[in-house]
């Protein structure tokens, strides 16, 4: 069965710390994406990880992905009230030749940045 | 590049009717397009994928008959909700890949609230 996993679920947090938010999953791949949703809009694309040890980082957000431990982590770095949204970590799986590279969406965090 | 579109976005209807939503690529050819589900706080749930020009694939426990996925060309799907109850009210958004490199990944639309009274 295909599991994506997120923790913390909920995570309220003052600015200026830091925190990471995990994504583990549960079959081998090596396509990672993150996303963020604000309330009551679509997806935003952050990061795309495609192999293992990728390191991506954009101004206080930093996604890695390690593909043996099947675990990328989203490092959030002196967070400002801004970054309060909720993320989502979504991995690629190519089930048949019809689908090619399906996404499976973690739970979702929702950040609360408290200024 | 890479925008994806879908129309309406928001829809607010009487239960027994159906609801139609459109996905377009705008600037690119998409061979498959994704329909995902979201209830509020929660995480998208895959329905189906639909290549163009052939039947859509649907994921377990989705009813094909209640949700009907059109893919007629490589620039629009539609997702049907027929007879729509209360309990299909939810956050309804598209997604689409392209043919060529750049865009073999998924490219999100913005999304349709669809409330059934």
């Amino acid at each position: 069965e295909l599991k994506v996993e997120q923790n913390p679920l909920f995570l309220s947090m003052q600015e200026g710390k830091n925190y990471t938010i995990y994504c583990n999953y549960s079959t081998t791949s090596d396509r990672l994406y993150w996303y963020r949703q604000d309330p009551g809009k679509s997806l935003e694309s952050l990061f795309v990880l495609l192999s293992n040890g990728a390191v991506k980082q954009e101004g206080r957000l930093m996604a890695s992905l390690d593909t043996k431990a099947r675990l990328s982590t989203l490092h959030i770095t002196a967070a400002v009230h801004d970054l309060s949204a909720t993320y989502f970590c979504a991995v690629g799986w190519t089930i048949s030749v019809n689908t090619g590279n399906q996404f499976y969406f973690g739970t979702g965090t929702s950040l609360t940045v408290i200024p | 590049g890479a925008v994806v579109s879908q129309h309406p976005s928001w829809v607010i209807c009487k239960s027994g009717t159906s609801v139609k939503i459109e996905c377009r690529s705008l600037d690119f050819q998409a061979t498959t397009m994704f329909w995902y589900r979201q209830f509020p706080k929660q995480s998208l749930m895959l329905m189906a994928t639909s290549n163009e020009g052939s039947k859509a694939t649907y994921e377990q426990g989705v009813e094909k008959d209640k949700f009907l996925i059109n893919h007629a060309s490589l620039t629009l799907s539609t997702l049907t909700v027929t007879s729509a109850h209360p309990e299909d009210s939810s956050f309804y958004i598209c997604s689409a890949r392209g043919t060529s490199l750049s865009y073999n990944e998924q490219f999100f639309g913005p999304g349709t609230r669809l409330t059934v009274l």
